[in-house]
Formats: structure tokens, C-alpha cells, sequence
């Protein structure tokens, strides 16, 4: 089973600032690394599917990078909509398809 | 695309319960299905998945021998019966369209497993 860890848990920021969010595979997953976002109360949307392609209306202040082990999420200018929950996703090797733990971003 | 899932409800462990996830907006039958849930202020877990004919499944082995997928494509509903169910069990469960990521999701259905 590929684990996921993201980091970190929870990040502090505030509306404007650039946000990084870490996901790192126990094993290479290729590029087939998903993001989403999840608010409370909300079922989770797709961000990013395949490392780095925006799923469809997503704006262009999120981006995906990386491959193999290590991907990043970038929120280039941080929305007031934009603090929740991220998780991120393989589909490399399945079953079982697997999340990280999620970050949580918060409004500092 | 609209997911709607149903069936959720307080159960005593050891019980069972169906869930369905009705759809619509898409055709049906050309996509896998699956379920994930996400256990209260927890994160996301990957429960199930179904071929668009219904015809391969798999399962997270948290749930394996426990939970059965299924779906109706005649009725364009996803079906999860889950029995044997334990408190590790209570989480809200959603539907998704999984075709090689999940999206779009139904908004949930919460099932409780005490007594």
C-alpha cells in the first residue's frame, strides 16, 4: 500500500499570501497524484488531477507540481474562499487507492 | 452530473444497512462508481469501487467481507450493503464518479453505528 504524508498538518496564513502544501508517496506514484479541497460541511472537490492539470473551473492560482515521491500544491495569492482543507490522492497502484492525512489551511 | 446518496441511519453494531447514490446527468453505465468516507473530524478514506458494468469490484480491506458494491444501471443507482458493521464504521458516506480521480461527489450520507 502507498502511504501518503502530507505536511504540513496545519498552515497559517494570511489573504494574499502564497500557500505550499507538501504530499510525499512511500513510493513512486508516477504522476498520478490528485489534489482536493474539502470545506466543512462540503463533499471534497477536484483541484488537480495528474500532478498538475487544473480540473475544470479551478482558477489559476492553484497549481501542481512534481512527480515520483514529491508534489507540492500553490496557492500563488491566497482568496478568503480558499481556507479549508487540502488532500492529496493516488491512483498509481490500486487497490487501495489512497488520501494523505490532509492539511488544514488556515486564516491567520 | 447530480449524486444523491441515501440510506444512512443510527445502527447498533453488528447490524447492516444499505446505502444508495442515485445519479444523474451522466450516462451511467460508462463509469466506475465508488464510495469513500470520511469518519467524524477525520480524514478521507477509500471504502469501494465498481466497473461500469458492475462487473469488477474492490474493496479497502478495513470493509472487505463485510461491505458489497453493487450497482443498477437500469436505474442508474450505486448501492453499498454493509453488514457486520462495527463502530469504526460511523462516518458519512459519499459516492463519486471515479475515473481515475473522483469527481464530481454527492454530498454525503451519515451513517452511525451505536448502541
Amino acid at each position: 500500500e502507498i502511504v501518503l504524508t502530507q505536511s504540513p498538518a496545519t498552515l497559517s496564513l494570511s489573504p494574499g499570501e502564497r500557500a505550499t502544501l507538501s504530499c510525499r508517496a512511500s513510493q513512486s506514484v508516477s504522476s498520478y497524484l490528485v489534489w482536493y479541497q474539502q470545506k466543512p460541511g462540503q463533499a471534497p472537490r477536484l483541484l488537480i488531477y495528474d500532478a498538475s492539470n487544473r480540473a475544470t473551473g479551478i482558477p489559476a492560482r492553484f497549481s501542481g507540481s512534481g512527480s515520483g515521491t514529491d508534489f507540492t500544491l500553490t496557492i500563488s495569492s491566497l482568496e478568503p474562499e480558499d481556507f479549508a482543507v487540502y488532500y492529496c490522492q493516488q491512483r498509481s497502484d490500486w487497490p487501495p487507492i489512497t488520501f494523505g492525512q490532509g492539511t488544514r489551511l488556515e486564516i491567520k | 452530473v447530480l449524486l444523491l446518496e441515501s440510506g444512512g441511519d443510527l445502527v447498533q453494531p453488528g447490524g447492516s444497512l444499505r446505502l444508495s447514490c442515485a445519479a444523474s446527468g451522466l450516462t451511467f453505465s460508462t463509469y466506475a462508481m465508488s464510495w469513500v468516507r470520511q469518519a467524524p473530524g477525520k480524514g478521507l478514506e477509500w471504502v469501494s469501487t465498481v466497473s461500469g458494468s458492475g462487473g469488477s469490484t474492490y474493496y479497502a480491506d478495513s470493509v472487505k467481507g463485510r461491505f458489497t458494491i453493487s450497482r443498477d444501471n437500469s436505474k442508474n443507482t450505486l448501492y453499498l450493503q454493509m453488514n457486520s458493521l462495527r463502530a469504526e464504521d460511523t462516518a458519512v458516506y459519499y459516492c463519486a464518479v471515479w475515473n481515475s480521480n473522483f469527481d464530481p461527489w454527492g454530498q454525503g450520507t451519515l451513517v452511525t453505528v451505536s448502541s
